[in-house]
């Protein structure tokens, strides 16, 4: 158990529609960074927040977008859902503001149909 | 930002050891190398990381040559549990995470 909590597991949604993932990162870890796994482009870095703050970009769409609370959980929200959105998406977190070691949750499985 | 290559996929047996050999030929002065380890549908674990010579955990070993333009990751008499995705990734530890690529990996898959 890596101490990050993602919810939902699974979701199953339409195009068009919009999905907020949650994550609750280890305690006393600050940043929290967002990844996008498909079967064809293995794993994509999204977006990092540290402390409430946006800290480094990815490849996230404009579709996305994300974001950090004063508790230190994030949340992201997809939304115009098309099908190729279909894909794992994992919150991983770290004590600072840096990589160095990162903690990955068991991620969400967003199914668009 | 270094780049890093390393076969697509591995097949072995149980109880053998195993080494996977990752090349990074522009990594830079303050790069560490280090290692991921997924599972189906789970998120990646760490495993290990060095900065050169040989470092070893509980899990595996991690060689990295003086040039440091590749290092190898050993896993001791694999089993089945093994079976995973592995990722190289190389960076500077204050670099920012769009600086870290996982790339695709390298498939291990161990038979009985």
């Amino acid at each position: 158990d890596s101490g990050v909590t993602q919810t939902p597991k699974h979701l199953i949604t339409a195009t068009g529609q919009r999905v907020t993932l949650r994550c609750s990162p280890r305690s006393g870890d600050l940043s929290v960074y967002w990844y996008q796994q498909s079967l064809d482009q293995g794993l994509q870095f999204l977006i990092q927040y540290y402390n409430g703050e946006e800290r480094a970009k990815g490849n996230i769409l404009e579709r996305f977008s994300a974001q950090q609370f004063p508790d230190l959980h994030s949340e992201l929200n997809l939304s115009s859902l098309e099908l190729g959105d279909s894909a794992l998406y994992f919150c991983a977190s770290s004590a600072g503001t840096t990589s160095g070691e990162l903690f990955f949750g068991e991620g969400s499985r967003l199914t668009v149909l | 930002l270094a780049k890093t290559t390393q076969p697509i996929s591995m097949d072995s047996y149980e109880g053998q050891e195993v080494n996977i050999t990752c090349s990074h030929n522009n990594i830079a002065t303050n790069d560490y190398i280090t290692w991921y380890q997924q599972f189906p549908s789970q998120g990646p674990r760490f495993i290990i990381q060095g900065y050169k010579t040989k470092v070893t955990n509980e899990v595996a070993s991690l060689f990295i040559p003086a040039d440091r333009k590749s290092s190898t990751l050993s896993l001791p008499r694999v089993s089945l549990s093994d079976t995973a995705v592995y990722y190289c990734l190389v960076g500077d530890e204050r670099s920012s995470a769009s600086k870290i690529i996982f790339g695709s990996g390298t498939r291990l898959s161990i038979r009985p």
